[in-house]
Order: structure tokens, then sequence, then C-alpha cells
């Protein structure tokens, strides 16, 4: 299994300000994910971000607005910028240990309310 | 590309009753199929998954699933549910092959609450 630690658990920001979320993994894994939790809803694919390489988005998704950085085998941030009330979500970072789909863990989320 | 569909959107049962959470998936390939469970304010855990093999799977915590492949559906159940076992439960897919087709789609999650 994995550990995954994402920093902040939550947070309370100003709109039109920018927040970067930290993931750390306790094991070195190629491929990290980036999903969005709306209220009520279910995850979405925001990025799927590998070391070496730039993050490659989803529909609906840009770099200007949610840049990616893959430092190193262990860690990815998230930036959300220039937010909106329409951000506050829960982001959750999510690795998948065994490649091909098999087994993907996440980290417990952070809570994002933009007033 | 896949979509996942949960059919209940909230679930409530009381202590020791059986419990079933429906999910039916709609994919072009082979998927392998999981159930997540999200307590609150933490998150996700797997709870079981389907690769191949025996259509009937085993989880944590006392769940298994059933694949049947006709009719496009993975079932989560448990026989006897525990107040701890409130929270909400995702189902997903993700397609057999890697590529630019990588990725978990989840549905949009049963609230299971139980009840005293």
């Amino acid at each position: 299994s994995a550990v995954i630690s994402q920093k902040p658990s939550r947070d309370i920001c100003q709109r039109g300000t920018s927040l970067t979320i930290q993931c750390q993994v306790d094991s070195q894994v190629t491929m990290m994910f980036w999903y969005r939790q709306q209220p009520g809803q279910s995850l979405t694919l925001i990025a799927t971000a590998n070391q070496g390489s730039e993050a490659t988005y989803e529909s609906g998704f840009v770099i200007d607005k949610f840049p990616i950085s893959r430092p190193n085998l262990t860690f990815s941030t998230l930036t959300v910028s220039n937010m909106s009330p329409e951000d506050s979500s829960i982001y959750l970072c999510s690795v998948d240990l065994r490649g091909a789909n098999t087994e993907a863990f996440f980290g417990q989320g952070t809570r994002l309310t933009v007033v | 590309a896949q979509s996942v569909t949960q059919l209940d959107s909230q679930v409530p049962v009381f202590e020791e009753a059986p419990v079933e959470l429906r999910c039916n998936y709609s994919s072009s390939v082979s998927v392998y199929l999981f159930w997540y469970v999200q307590y609150p304010n933490q998150g996700l855990q797997l709870l079981l998954k389907y690769l191949s093999g025996s259509t009937l799977v085993k989880g944590i915590n006392g769940f298994e699933a059933e694949f049947n492949k006709s009719q496009t559906s993975f079932h989560l159940r448990k026989p006897s549910v525990h107040i701890s076992d409130t929270a909400e439960y995702f189902c997903a897919v993700a397609p057999f092959s890697g590529g630019s087709n990588y990725k978990l789609t989840f549905g949009k999650g049963t609230l299971l609450t139980v009840n005293p």
C-alpha cells in the first residue's frame, strides 16, 4: 500500500487568490493524479502528473488554472489559481502503485472553500 | 469512454440489516471494477476490486460484490451492517489498457447511513 499525505487538509481562501496543495507519497511512483470532488458530486480527474514531463489535463481543465508540478517521484503540487467560489471543492491526490489501473490509493483530500 | 451509474444517492438502513448498493457501468472496452469508501473528512479507501477470475469478490469489512457482465453491473453487498459502515461509497471503472484512455471513472456515490 501507499501512505499519501496532503497539505493543507482544509483552507478558506479569498476569491482571486491562489492556493497550492502538496501531495507527498511514502514510495516512488511513476504516475500521480489529481481529482476534484465538488459538493455532492463524484470525483473528476483533473490531470495526470508524470515525473519529468508536463502534466496531462482532462477536458475542461487547463494548465493556467490548475498548474501542476512533479519535481520527483514522491511529490507533486496542484495550484488552484485565481480562485472563485465555484472552485470550492475537495481536491484529492492519488497514485497507482502497480500501474495498469489495478490499484489506486488516495490522500485524505484538501477541503477548499472560496469566499 | 466509460460511465458509471450508481442508482441510489442515499440508502438508509438499520443496524444489522443487509444492504445492497447498486452500480451499473457502460464501456466500449473491457474494464476493471472497484468500490471505494469515503468516511467523513477522509480520502478514499479501496474496499474491493474485480480484475478477472471469479465474479464474486470479497473485500474488507465484510463487503462483497458480484460482477455481472451481461447486466454490466457490480453491486456491493453486506449481510449485516454496523453503525461504523456509515459513509459514502463510490463505484469506479478503469480500462484494461493504459495510454490515453487511462483513468478511473467514478459514479456519483451512494451515502449509506446506518441507524441504530
